[in-house]
């Protein structure tokens, strides 16, 4: 069966320092794969999507940008956080011809103070 | 118009209530629809698939009126277990991407 990783689960990282998250899917090839972002009282927002290795789309503008170096692994960066960066971010994956369901991991919530 | 609307709630229902949830959506072209489950502090699930015909799992029932643009989600003897945010999500027009309701709250009390 495909399981979904995501690491840390929790962050707390001070304003101005560097971000990297980490995603991880096992038990499939060739995933679609996601980044998404929840701020408190705010729908989940979708920030990446990526269809293979080094295809990154990005849905939002901002200080964020990801990358796939494998197929199976999804990571989420950033140079210098925001306060407005704070949120939960979730990692997700679908198979590639049935982009539509897709499948979480257990996310990680970010802080930055 | 929001892409996807959802009534907040929260909803709080005693336990074997009946309780339905609606959602609309703006854009006509979208494909496909699901209801995701989230508990508190945790991961949306996939609840289910909604259909054009309707389908039903279990105790919940999922409804799609394309004419409309609206989806529901009845939840029949509700359970203390039940108790979660719900969330419409509609696939975009490309493909590519899940768009979310910001969810309803439901409650169940004993």
């Amino acid at each position: 069966s495909q399981t979904i990783h995501q690491w840390p689960a929790t962050l707390v990282q001070p304003v101005g320092s560097p971000l990297s998250l980490e995603c991880t899917v096992e038990g499939t090839s060739n995933p679609n794969l996601y980044w998404y972002r929840q701020a408190a009282g705010r729908g989940l927002q979708l920030l990446f999507y990526s269809v293979g290795i080094g295809q990154i789309s990005s849905e939002v503008p901002q200080n964020l940008s990801a990358s796939r170096p494998q197929d199976r692994q999804f990571i989420l960066s950033s140079k210098k956080l925001l306060l407005s960066d704070s949120g939960f971010y979730l990692c997700a994956w679908s198979v590639r011809r049935e982009s539509d369901t897709q499948y979480f991991g257990p996310g990680t919530r970010l802080t930055v103070l | 118009r929001k892409e996807v609307e959802q009534d907040p709630g929260p909803f709080n229902v005693p336990e074997g209530a009946t309780v339905a949830f609606n959602c609309t959506y703006s854009n006509s072209a979208s494909q496909s629809f699901f209801w995701y489950r989230q508990d508190c502090r945790k991961e949306p699930k996939l609840l289910m698939s909604v259909y054009s015909s309707g389908n039903e799992d279990g105790r919940f029932t999922a409804q799609l009126n394309r004419a409309s643009q609206y989806i529901s989600l009845l939840i029949r003897d509700s359970k203390l277990s039940d108790s979660a945010t719900y969330l419409c999500v509609v696939l975009n027009q490309a493909g590519t991407a899940l768009i979310f309701g910001k969810g309803t709250t439901l409650s169940v009390s004993s």
